[in-house]
């Protein structure tokens, strides 16, 4: 069973709206989480790290973590065209300063 | 500032020959790290080098083996390879608490 679920997509958002990106992990002692974005044949860009319960906000991006339900999530306000990548939820567990990423989802924000 | 560097950027191979993929980082951080992403199964940890003269195998180690040169350096070798390693290939570093920064990947494929 991989650690860190994605929903593969692809998840399809108009312009201008709200895309919400979700993601769960198994190990209740993962201690932090990133949200990174890639673009088609590009490498993983960090666009969000999140420590603790509750939600923390960067311009148009807000992660939101829920560490009873074992639930973190990305949301990105006023979508574009140029959000349209794949995004990857990392978890970090302590052990050996190593992340387990889930496989993404792909995001299309359509005109 | 370059990063994380990545070379070659692309590379064939036929099965059986050796190759090194190197990787440079010039943020001063301690922990490296060596990934493969393969569609469908999102990024795989192949070794990693929490810190200079340490390393330690990852999910996916057999085949590979890495040489940790010197903080800022840190290797991938492919003794003989196989039709299986075709994938890309991503190092990364990070300081702490585990925001990892990408270089821009290692296309290699095996025929």
């Amino acid at each position: 069973q991989k650690e860190v679920e994605q929903n593969s997509g692809p998840l399809s958002v108009p312009e201008g709206a709200i895309a919400s990106l979700n993601c769960t992990y198994s190990d209740r002692g993962s201690q932090s989480f990133f949200w990174y974005r890639q673009y088609s044949g590009k490498s993983p860009e960090l666009i969000m790290s999140i420590y603790s319960n509750g939600d923390k906000e960067d311009g148009r991006f807000t992660a939101q973590l829920n560490k009873a339900s074992q639930y973190v999530s990305l949301l990105i306000r006023d979508s574009q065209p140029s959000d349209s990548a794949t995004y990857l939820c990392a978890a970090y567990t302590g052990g050996g300063n190593k992340l387990t990423f889930g496989t993404g989802t792909q995001l299309k924000v359509e005109l | 500032n370059a990063g994380v560097t990545q070379t070659p950027k692309f590379q064939v191979l036929k099965t059986g020959q050796s190759m090194t993929l190197q990787c440079a980082q010039d943020m001063n951080h301690n922990s490296m790290y060596w990934y493969r992403q393969d569609p469908g199964m999102g990024l795989r940890l192949i070794y990693y080098s929490a810190s200079e003269g340490t390393t330690d195998k990852g999910e996916v180690p057999n085949g590979y083996n890495v040489s940790r040169l010197n903080k800022r350096e840190f290797s991938l070798r492919l003794e003989s390879a196989a039709p299986s390693q075709t994938s890309v290939y991503f190092c990364a570093s990070s300081e702490l608490p585990n925001e990892q920064y990408f270089g821009p990947g290692t296309r290699l494929t095996v025929t």
